[in-house]
C-alpha cells in the first residue's frame, strides 16, 4: 500500500520567516495530495491540495508543488505569523475506484511560529 | 459547525470492555471513515464506507467493528480485541467522489485503564 513520509517532524521559525515541510509518497497511481492542518484541540482542515496534472498552486502565503518523477511534494508557507502554529499533515491518495477518499497521512510536522 | 458531530468528546472506559464511538453527519456525503490519531503517527485509517451498507478495512482494523445502517451515521465500536485502544478518534465524511477533500469531525478521546 501506499506510505507518506513526512520531514521535519518539527519546525521553529521566527514570525516573517518561510517555513517548507515535505512530504514523499511511494505508490506512483497516488494523483491527489491535500495538506491539512490541526490546531492544538482541533479538527484537522484542508488548507490546500494539489492534484496530479498540476506542478504548483498558490493560495495566498501558502503554495504547495508536486514532484511527480522524485515523488515527492512540498508544503510552502511565507511570511509566517503566529497564527500558523499548529501541526500539519500531508496525504495522498488515488482517487479511483475502491480508493476514494482514502487519504493515507504522513506523520505531521509541528510548526511553531515565534513572534 | 462542519456538519459533523463526533459524541462524546472524552470517553473513559475499564480494559476488557467494548465502547462505541458516534459519529454523526448532515453534509449528505455518502462516504465516512474513521481514523485513529496517536503523536508522532498521524491519521490512520481504521474503517471507510462508500454508501449505505457497505464498509471497508482501513490498514489498523484489527480490534475494531463498524455499522453502516444509515447514511448520516458511521459507529466505531472499540472492541476487547484491541491491544492499545488509548488514543484520539476522527471521524470524517466527503462526496463519493475522486480526489475529494474529507470533513472531520471533533474528535473523541478515548482512554482505557
Amino acid at each position: 500500500g501506499e506510505n507518506v513520509e513526512q520531514h521535519p517532524s518539527t519546525l521553529s521559525v521566527q514570525e516573517g520567516d518561510s517555513a517548507v515541510i515535505k512530504c514523499t509518497y511511494s505508490d506512483s497511481a497516488s494523483n491527489y495530495f491535500p495538506w491539512y492542518k490541526q490546531e492544538l484541540g482541533k479538527r484537522p482542515q484542508l488548507i490546500i491540495d494539489i492534484r496530479s496534472n498540476v506542478g504548483e498552486k498558490k493560495d495566498q502565503r501558502i503554495a504547495v508543488t508536486l514532484n511527480k518523477t522524485a515523488k515527492h511534494f512540498s508544503l510552502h508557507i511565507t511570511e509566517t505569523q503566529p497564527e500558523d502554529s499548529a501541526v500539519y499533515f500531508c496525504a495522498a491518495s488515488k482517487g479511483g475506484g475502491t480508493s476514494y477518499g482514502k487519504l493515507t497521512f504522513g506523520q505531521g510536522t509541528i510548526l511553531t511560529v515565534h513572534p | 459547525d462542519g456538519g459533523i458531530t463526533q459524541s462524546p468528546k472524552y470517553l473513559f472506559r475499564k480494559e476488557g470492555q467494548n465502547v462505541t464511538l458516534s459519529c454523526e453527519q448532515n453534509l449528505n456525503h455518502d462516504a465516512m471513515y474513521w481514523y485513529r490519531q496517536d503523536p508522532g503517527q498521524g491519521l490512520r485509517l481504521i474503517y471507510y464506507s462508500q454508501i449505505v451498507n457497505d464498509f471497508q478495512k482501513g490498514d489498523i482494523a484489527e480490534g475494531y467493528s463498524v455499522s453502516r445502517e444509515k447514511k448520516e451515521s458511521f459507529p466505531l465500536t472499540v472492541t476487547s480485541a484491541q491491544k492499545n485502544p488509548t488514543a484520539f478518534y476522527l471521524c470524517a465524511s466527503s462526496i463519493r467522489d475522486r480526489n475529494s477533500p474529507l470533513h472531520f469531525g471533533n474528535g473523541t478521546r478515548l482512554t482505557v485503564t
